[in-house]
């Protein structure tokens, strides 16, 4: 039972344009969400991250939505760069649950960016 | 800073044969886990140390085995291996298992096991 889906496994744009990353979840315990960023022969490395209080987290180039109701969130980067082109990792946690907080990963997606 | 070390970066196995994955922070971390990622799986966690001294079973922890051997060091261990295991593993360590739970990766080894 997949709770953290990414249904699109790969993106292309070109650079300049805007990328949107999209990522659902089922599990409506989760209240913490994050973005990590992989390049090839490398581990996953922290983006971005918003918890369920807000709707909206901007760091630079990179903004991360939630839509709670609809249990879905988006990575939107504006403007893409050919640096950014990656696999994208989207987790999902439960806060202040007394025990331990796992992350929970979605499947991924690649995102390119061309020239 | 070198973060989270993972060693080795490549290793090819006989089903059967035993092996253990070497996972070292230097970021004073709590915690620590390990994790497999395999084609369209996403990263899967397998056993995790909250602590130095405890360590609790993942999302996939059969056929493997963990030491949290101090603060620094996190090992996984294939007792017997099997093909079902050939995939990359990661460590990450975070600050703590609670909370905004920010968690660092090493660079992960490639196993196959034939």
């Amino acid at each position: 039972d997949q709770q953290v889906k990414q249904n699109s496994p790969s993106l292309s744009v070109q650079e300049g344009r805007i990328s949107i990353l999209n990522c659902d979840y089922t599990n409506s315990m989760f209240d913490y969400f994050l973005w990590y960023k992989k390049y090839p022969a490398e581990g996953p490395t922290f983006l971005i991250s918003i918890s369920s209080i807000k709707d909206k987290n901007e760091d630079g180039r990179f903004t991360v939505f939630l839509n709670k109701s609809a249990k879905h969130l988006s990575l939107h980067i504006v403007p893409s760069q050919p640096g950014d082109s990656a696999v994208y990792f989207c987790a999902a946690s439960v806060l202040d649950t007394g025990t331990a907080s796992k992350l929970t990963f979605g499947t991924g997606t690649r995102l390119q960016v061309t020239l | 800073n070198a973060g989270v070390t993972q060693t080795p970066k490549f290793q090819v196995l006989k089903t059967g044969q035993s092996m253990t994955l070497q996972c070292a922070q230097d970021m004073n971390h709590n915690s620590m886990y390990w994790y497999r990622q395999d084609p369209g799986m996403g990263l899967r966690l397998i056993y995790y140390s909250a602590s130095e001294g405890t360590t609790d079973k993942g999302e996939v922890p059969n056929g493997y085995n963990v030491s949290r051997l101090n603060k620094r060091e996190f090992s996984l261990r294939l007792e017997s291996a099997a093909p079902s295991q050939t995939s990359v593993y990661f460590c990450a360590s975070s600050e703590s298992t609670a909370g905004k739970n920010i968690q660092y990766f090493g660079a992960g080894t490639r196993l196959s096991v034939l």
